[in-house]
């Protein structure tokens, strides 16, 4: 049982260039999300979904593209990468939010934009 | 925006001693939840407290909830060396909400052998 997986674990864009983050999870959850964890700023939301085909925006968006077109999987775009989304980007996956479940999460993408 | 603040946001103690942070919130919530964070790692659950709970254990932790306050601690008794780490408090708010938890800064906790 994987769990939640991201591939790459790291990548380095040029400023401009476009880039697909992949979450993949094997424990049939309902909910995704990706989060950005920048220092001292703690994980801020970019975009989560609560099923197959469904996407919405989060607390930082802007710059981002998601896709979710089958359950396990959750793509994160960056179009036109920015210095600015230098981060340590997260997915999470959650089995539903009734009564309360714990988030799971993969191990990360560190991401550098030069 | 920010839902959880953790305070400290560092300590440094010595292996054996106890160990409390703490995280204040700011809206009325259904659940918080308490994650670890090993260095260039994912996070980590380690314990879910309900808003109409008070207190819970498992194994070395010790969590407590003080709604009115709108607070919570993390204990963490007798540290070792490998509970080195960055710790998160999250919160589900009360009404739902499909965004799902939202996260504070951390507490980075350091055990010195």
């Amino acid at each position: 049982n994987a769990g939640v997986t991201q591939t790459p674990k790291f990548r380095v864009l040029k400023t401009g260039q476009s880039m697909t983050l992949l979450c993949a999870q094997d424990m049939n959850h309902e909910y995704m999300y990706w989060y950005r964890q920048d220092p001292g700023m703690g994980l801020r939301l970019i975009h989560y979904s609560v099923g197959e085909g469904t996407t919405a925006k989060g607390e930082v968006p802007d710059g981002y593209n998601v896709s979710r077109l089958k359950k396990q999987n959750f793509l994160l775009g960056l179009e036109s990468a920015a210095p600015s989304q230098t981060s340590v980007y997260f997915c999470a996956s959650r089995y539903d939010l009734v009564g309360g479940t714990e988030a799971f999460f993969g191990q990360g993408t560190r991401l550098t934009v030069v | 925006s920010q839902q959880g603040e953790e305070d400290p946001q560092a300590l440094s103690i010595q292996e054996g001693e106890n160990a409390t942070m703490n995280c204040s919130y700011k809206t009325s919530i259904n659940n918080l939840q308490w994650y670890r964070q090993n260095s260039g790692r994912g996070l980590v659950h380690l314990i879910l407290i309900r808003s109409n709970e008070r207190e819970k254990h498992s194994g070395r932790l010790r969590v407590t909830l003080d709604t009115s306050k709108k607070s919570s601690s993390l204990l963490i008794t007798a540290s070792r060396a490998a509970d080195t780490a960055s710790y998160f408090c999250a919160t589900d708010r009360s009404g739902g909400g499909a965004d799902g938890l939202t996260f504070g800064k951390g507490t980075h906790l350091i055990i010195q052998p």
